[in-house]
């Protein structure tokens, strides 16, 4: 089966720099979540998308930015990154129907190290 | 503001033998859904199982199951015949429903000896 596809897997960057993180959900789900796992620390929520609309958000910068697309495939923008930045970015995708909710299901990560 | 906790920071068990690990969580809501996720070295997050607060059934998955008790606000993980490949951190997470953000505990690390 499908799943949820994430990239690049690692990234390095420079502080003051700027990266793009790629998802791309399992096929036919409609919701996007983003969450940033720090060493030795557990996922924390950032930003999510239901049929490309931002429908909920968590603990994320000013400096982040993210959108979902036509083809439901998101990206994470992080602009002016800082050390503490440098982190495992998950996608996870989930189908939401009415009044439930379906599991979300979490890509590989990103590993984002800031130097 | 929904809160999980997992008071154990580390667990080990013998190959072959049960072990049980314990999550609470804190909600004013009466309609949510509870997850025990898998991080094994690999950094990937699997799930484990998954329990709605509206069953009163407690849902389980081969060698995995859960004790849900919806009053004392408890969901544990019960683990059978633990295999060295059940070794990895295991976080449980809250749901509010269709949409909703996880919200994980700080997660236990479960080692499996020889």
């Amino acid at each position: 089966a499908a799943g949820v596809i994430q990239s690049p897997r690692h990234l390095i960057k420079e502080k003051r720099e700027t990266a793009t993180l790629k998802c791309y959900p399992i096929p036919r789900h409609d919701t996007v979540y983003w969450y940033q796992q720090g060493p030795g620390q557990d996922p924390q929520f950032l930003i999510s998308f239901y049929e490309k609309m931002q429908s909920d958000k968590g603990s994320i910068p000013d400096r982040f930015s993210a959108q979902q697309f036509s083809d439901y495939h998101s990206e994470l923008n992080m602009s002016s990154l800082e050390l503490g930045d440098s982190a495992l970015y998950f996608c996870a995708s989930s189908l939401s129907e009415r009044e439930r909710t379906d599991t979300q299901y979490f890509g590989p990560g990103t590993r984002l190290t800031v130097l | 503001a929904q809160t999980v906790t997992q008071s154990q920071p580390e667990m080990s068990v013998q190959e072959a033998e049960t072990v049980t690990l314990s999550c609470t969580y804190d909600t004013s809501e009466s309609d949510y859904y509870l997850f025990w996720y898998k991080q094994p070295p690999s950094r990937q997050m699997i799930l484990v199982i998954r329990q709605e607060a509206y069953k009163q059934q407690n849902a389980t998955e081969n060698r995995f199951s859960v004790n849900f008790q919806k009053a004392a606000k408890s969901f544990s993980l019960k683990i059978s015949d633990s295999q060295l490949g059940d070794a990895a951190m295991y976080f449980c997470a809250y749901s509010l429903g269709a949409n909703s953000k996880l919200t994980f505990g700080k997660g236990i690390t479960l080692s499996v000896r020889p």
